[in-house]
């Protein structure tokens, strides 16, 4: 079946450090890719997304590039902040939320 | 403000009794979703309904039961028969069309002793 692979954590930074986190998929096909954030003590939120093969989401200063060739969609940011400390989870769906797959979280910890 | 809230936050049982937890939302989303969230796991899916007096199963329904009387409403029931109850629990909703977000609520963490 379908499956995210992320990145274990924890991903320790410093302000203004930049950001990678790796998120890999396995599917058969293309299917529609996000990345959500976990504030602590909170739900989720969508960060960003892209639905086809090159397709750049952006936002927060957060991008991810869906790339078909690697299978990825790898997380960065230029320079983070003490703000950005959170859950990371990346995810794929081909038809809706009702089939949408998590990775297991990424949790980033941006010291001063 | 539009949202999804879930209530308690914090809930605590005794083995072997059924509790649910509470969903509602304002934001006249058709679809809504529960979700189980287990350190170092993900979220995986327990159960959704995409209207009202209808519901599926997720990829984890065993021991959980759901009702979607209301558009608003999607109360998860944790029964006696799941054997590993405790976890963080989210609701989420959706409206209709390809573009429509998840919205998520800020989750109920349950504790069973």
């Amino acid at each position: 079946g379908d499956s995210v692979t992320q990145m274990e954590g924890p991903v320790t930074l410093s302000e203004e450090a930049f950001l990678t986190i790796n998120c890999t998929y396995t599917a058969t096909g293309y299917p529609s890719l996000f990345w959500y954030v976990q504030y602590p003590g909170e739900g989720l939120q969508l960060l960003l997304k892209a639905t086809k093969a090159d397709d750049k989401g952006s936002n927060k200063g957060f991008e991810a590039t869906y790339r078909k060739e690697t299978t990825s969609f790898h997380l960065e940011k230029g320079s983070v902040q003490v703000s950005d400390s959170a859950v990371y989870f990346c995810a794929l769906t081909f038809s809706g939320y009702s089939t949408l797959t998590f990775g297991k979280g990424t949790m980033l910890l941006v010291s001063p | 403000d539009g949202g999804i809230t879930q209530s308690p936050k914090y809930l605590f049982r005794k083995e072997g009794q059924n509790v649910t937890l509470s969903c509602e939302q304002n934001l006249n989303h058709d679809a809504m979703y529960w979700y189980r969230q287990d350190p170092g796991q993900g979220l995986r899916l327990i159960y959704y309904s995409q209207i009202v007096n209808d519901f599926q199963k997720g990829d984890i329904a065993e021991g959980y039961s759901v009702s979607r009387e209301k558009k608003e409403s999607f109360p998860l029931t944790v029964t006696s028969a799941q054997k590993n109850p405790t976890a963080f629990y989210l609701c989420a909703s959706s409206g209709t069309g390809g573009n429509s977000p998840l919205h998520f609520g800020n989750g109920t963490r349950l504790t069973v002793t």
